[in-house]
């Protein structure tokens, strides 16, 4: 069984420039996460969907970020524009059902983002 | 709010040697709380969890144990191998469907 597929793998863009991740989660899977993770740290939450409904995303930052999960699978997450500070890995994750009910999370790869 | 703290890497240790890496959490009311592993170039994946006071999640040789009255969720291993290099990430889940992570410990083993 495929795990979660993130594309691209490492993004260089100059700052302002707009950029895109993409997410494909574990067939079957109907919450998706996407998340923020800066060098040395841990991952931060930036947006949980179940099937195509957004259903928390307290911790995006609205001004320059967007997500969209069309048809309830893939997703996208946009940056427009990046800034120097944007610079971090972005983690997609996939779960069954909600972590609530202790379902196990499956994280991708990440996408390794540069803003120069 | 809810956290998560870890000890600070990185673990350098030898094969064979024991190995714990500390984590403690603060949280109100009951959190589950997860052990992740991060392998050289791949995603994070679970390595273990539980649920309630005093379970204990083990998994490849790893343990960890809820501690409730310490707020802490060690994990331990008693002989580490060349291939558990890696950055180990303490977390916890309340009840919302957020995971809240410790800021990970790099452990390298080496022969």
């Amino acid at each position: 069984e495929a795990g979660v597929v993130q594309s691209p793998r490492y993004k260089i863009i100059e700052k302002k420039q707009p950029v895109a991740f993409w997410c494909n989660p574990i067939s079957g899977h109907n919450t998706l996460y996407w998340y923020l993770q800066n060098l040395g740290q841990g991952p931060e939450l930036l947006i949980r969907y179940e099937n195509e409904e957004a259903v928390d995303d307290s911790q995006l930052p609205k001004d320059r970020f967007s997500a969209e999960r069309l048809k309830g699978v893939d997703s996208t997450l946009k940056i427009q524009p990046a800034e120097l500070g944007d610079s971090a890995v972005y983690l997609c994750a996939s779960s069954l059902v909600p972590t609530r009910a202790l379902e196990t999370q499956y994280f991708g790869p990440g996408t390794r983002l540069l803003v120069l | 709010g809810n956290s998560v703290t870890q000890m600070e890497g990185p673990v350098t240790l030898s094969e064979e040697a024991f190995l714990t890496i500390n984590c403690t959490y603060t949280a109100t009311g009951y959190p589950s709380l997860f052990w992740y592993v991060q392998y050289p170039g791949e995603g994070l994946q679970l390595l273990l969890k539980a649920t309630k006071a005093d379970d204990k999640g083990s998994n490849k040789g790893f343990e960890a144990t809820y501690r409730k009255e310490t707020t802490s969720f060690h994990l331990e291993k008693g002989s580490v191998q060349v291939s558990d290099s890696a950055v180990y990430f303490c977390a916890l889940s309340d009840n919302t469907d957020k995971l809240i992570f410790g800021t990970g410990t790099r452990l390298q083993v080496f022969p």
